[in-house]
């Protein structure tokens, strides 16, 4: 079975720092990455995905992450957040043989002035 | 425009009343899912259909029943059994035709539901 793990339910940073949120994922087969973003009372958009390829993904915001097999993760990085970055981050995880996405609990990124 | 939409956005219900929340899409997408999200408990999914005519319980249906008789629409009833229905309800589509497939989703605006 696959699994998501979010360790950090909040996380706060001032404006201009870098930030990482972290994501590590369990499964037995090769997986899909993903990373979701939720602004307060809205549906959840997709930051970026991790198919196969390059470990270093890239998206929307300048966010970007990197698919580390070995370690089984999948971190989100931003080096300088905005103050509109504040919103909640999941990660998810799937695979060819599932019919349905795995979300991890969300990351809290509280951006402070 | 392609997409979801939930509605309503905001509904309000007494308890011991059966409400419905609608959802359609217009992406021509196989599969739809219903989330319910709760503060510090991320998504949980409550029910979802691959193909019309057809739908599988996921990880909390109690307390709840949806119908998929056309692939645009996936409404979700919260019934009276439900025991905590005050909730963010999610819509999902994904398309499961490309043999690719990602299992990536596509949201709805989520609708609140409050039971006074």
């Amino acid at each position: 079975a696959q699994s998501v793990t979010q360790l950090d339910s909040q996380v706060p940073v001032f404006e201009e720092a870098p930030v990482e949120l972290r994501c590590n994922y369990s499964s037995s087969v090769s997986v899909y990455l993903f990373w979701y973003v939720q602004y307060p009372n809205q549906g959840l958009q997709l930051l970026l995905k991790y198919l196969s390829g390059s470990t270093l993904v890239k998206g929307i915001n300048g966010f970007e992450a990197e698919f580390n097999k070995s370690q089984t993760s999948f971190h989100l990085r931003k080096p300088s957040v905005h103050i509109s970055d504040t919103a909640e981050y999941f990660c998810a995880v799937s695979s060819l043989n599932t019919d349905k996405l795995i979300f991890g609990t969300g990351t809290r990124l509280q951006v402070f002035p | 425009d392609g997409g979801i939409t939930q509605s309503p956005k905001y509904l309000f219900r007494k308890e011991g009343q059966n409400v419905t929340l609608s959802c359609e899409q217009n992406l021509n997408h196989d599969a739809m899912y219903w989330y319910r999200q709760d503060p510090g408990q991320g998504l949980r999914l409550i029910y979802y259909s691959q193909i019309v005519n057809d739908f599988q319980k996921g990880d909390i249906a109690e307390g709840y029943s949806v119908s998929r008789e056309k692939k645009e629409s996936f409404p979700l009833t919260v019934t009276s059994a439900q025991k905590n229905p005050t909730a963010f309800y999610l819509c999902a589509t994904s398309s499961n035709r490309d043999p690719r497939d990602t299992g990536e989703l596509f949201f709805g605006e989520g609708s609140r539901l409050t039971v006074l």
